[in-house]
């Protein structure tokens, strides 16, 4: 198996503002992948995340509201711009390690 | 698109056994996993059947029929803490999986 942390685990954002999710991987690993988790909902891909190549994104997220950065194999990070409260959700941060998906702890986010 | 349906909610007895349906366009998909969810926690993984047949691992099997695009998870001997949400989760041959609707599960005493 493999750990994936991932921080901050919660926060309450103002509208209007920015939230930088980090995570972290204890071993190199080529894809890393953020989902968005609605209250209730089951988890969406938002985007891949490759190192060295800009991230590949679903159908319904953008770069400019979901900036992601790759700088090597055990971190990446997403950005939650301009926020409103329809952003409200848990990240998950996650990873391919022998063919299963790991995922990160989460982070729980509010927007009021 | 690639639908993965699961019922929404099932209820269990303590002891008992439960079987959690999943289904799937029967096109793309590459293999078939299941994960354990607890509220507030992140999904762990809990088993994958890549070719047909049944793949045991203690008190959770699962079974897969990639010609009727259909897979379920047995939980045997159920136990309180196996009150959770069960998600089904299929890979088109990508490294990307497509997560079900999920099944929150709640044993009761």
């Amino acid at each position: 198996s493999a750990v994936i942390s991932q921080k901050p685990s919660r926060d309450i954002c103002q509208r209007g503002t920015s939230l930088t999710i980090q995570c972290q991987v204890d071993s190199q690993v080529t894809m890393m992948f953020w989902y968005r988790q609605q209250p209730g909902q089951s988890l969406t891909l938002i985007a891949t995340a490759n190192q060295g190549s800009e991230a590949t994104y679903e159908s319904g997220f953008v770069i400019d509201k979901f900036p992601i950065s790759r700088p090597n194999l055990t971190f990446s990070t997403l950005t939650v711009s301009n926020m409103s409260p329809e952003d409200s959700s848990i990240y998950l941060c996650s990873s391919w390690i022998n063919e299963k998906l790991f995922f990160g702890s989460g982070t729980q986010l509010s927007v009021l | 698109g690639q639908n993965i349906d699961q019922p929404t909610e099932m209820t269990a007895t303590e002891g008992a056994i439960v079987q959690i349906n999943c289904t799937y366009q029967t096109s793309g998909f590459n293999g078939l996993f299941w994960y354990q969810q607890h509220a507030g926690e992140a999904p762990t993984f809990l088993s994958y059947n890549v070719l047909d047949g049944l793949e045991e691992k203690g008190r959770f099997s699962s079974f897969l029929s990639r010609s009727k695009g259909y897979s379920y998870l047995l939980l045997k001997e159920l136990q309180m803490k196996d009150s959770a949400s069960y998600l089904c989760a299929g890979t088109p041959g990508t490294y990307k999986y497509i997560f079900g609707t999920g099944t929150r599960l709640k044993v009761l005493a």
